[in-house]
C-alpha cells in the first residue's frame, strides 16, 4: 500500500545516535505546538508538547525547542533506537476565533534508523 | 477504554456513491477533528468540532459533510465520492484544558478507494 512517507524528506540515523528533526510553523500568534509520530500503518501518536510561554522542553529521550523569533520547532531525540523509525509531525494550534481552535500539520519528516 | 474508534477501517467506493465514516471517543473530549492524509501532504483538516451540535470548516472542506449530534460522536459524509477523495482518513479529539487547546488522540484510521 502507499506510504504516508513517500517523497517526505528523510534523515537516516545510525542506532544510538541523536536526531534532530526540524519543523518551520506559520502564524507568529500560534500558542501551542506538538510533535506526533507516525508508524506504518497506524494513526499519529502524542510526543510532546510546548507553549509559547516556553523555549524548550524535555521528556524521556526527546526534547522539543521552541524559537518564536524565527518561528521554528525542533524535536531532538537522544540515541535513537530502531523502534523511532517513523514519519514526524509537527503540529500549531490555531485559534481560528475566540473558542475555536484548530491543530495545523506540517508535511512530516521521515526518521529512518539504522541498526 | 478504547479512545478514537473509527469504522470502516477499509472501504472501497465507486465514483458517485455516498457513505458515512463514523467517529467514536469515549473520553469526553470537547473538540473532534476530521483529517485527511496523502502522500507527501501531511494531514490536511477536512472540518472540525468544537462541541456538541457545532462544526466548522477545515482546510479542504469541499465535497464533505460532518455532524456532531452526539458529543461523543463525528460523522464524516461523502455525498458523491470522486477520485480524488482516495485517501486515508483520520479522526481526532482532544479537549480544552483551562481555556487552552491540549493534544489530539488520533483513530486508526479508515482508508478509502474511490474507483
Amino acid at each position: 500500500g502507499e506510504s504516508v512517507g513517500l517523497h517526505l524528506p528523510t534523515l537516516s540515523v545510525q542506532e544510538g545516535d541523536n536526531s534532530i528533526i526540524n519543523c518551520a510553523y506559520s502564524n507568529s500568534a500560534s500558542d501551542y505546538f506538538i510533535w506526533y509520530k507516525q508508524e506504518s500503518g497506524k494513526g499519529p501518536q502524542f510526543i510532546i508538547d510546548i507553549r509559547s510561554n516556553m523555549d524548550k522542553r524535555q521528556g524521556q529521550r526527546v526534547t522539543v525547542l521552541l524559537n518564536k523569533t524565527v518561528k521554528h520547532l525542533s524535536l531532538q531525540i537522544a540515541a535513537t533506537q530502531p523502534g523511532d523509525s517513523a514519519v514526524y509531525f509537527c503540529a500549531e494550534n490555531i485559534e481560528e476565533t475566540e473558542g475555536n481552535n484548530r491543530l495545523a500539520f506540517g508535511k512530516g519528516n521521515q526518521v529512518v534508523v539504522i541498526p | 477504554n478504547a479512545g478514537v474508534t473509527q469504522t470502516p477501517k477499509f472501504r472501497v467506493l465507486k465514483t458517485g456513491q455516498s457513505m458515512t465514516l463514523l467517529c467514536a471517543q469515549d473520553m469526553n473530549h470537547e473538540y473532534m477533528y476530521w483529517y485527511r492524509q496523502d502522500p507527501g501532504m501531511g494531514l490536511r483538516l477536512i472540518h472540525y468540532s468544537v462541541g456538541e451540535g457545532t462544526t466548522a470548516k477545515g482546510e479542504v472542506p469541499d465535497g464533505y459533510n460532518v455532524s456532531r449530534l452526539k458529543k461523543q460522536n463525528f460523522l464524516l459524509g461523502l455525498e458523491s465520492a470522486a477520485p480524488s477523495q482516495t485517501s486515508v482518513y483520520f479522526c481526532a479529539s482532544s479537549y480544552p484544558h483551562g481555556g487552552l487547546n491540549t493534544e489530539a488522540f488520533f483513530g486508526q484510521g479508515t482508508r478509502l478507494t474511490v474507483v
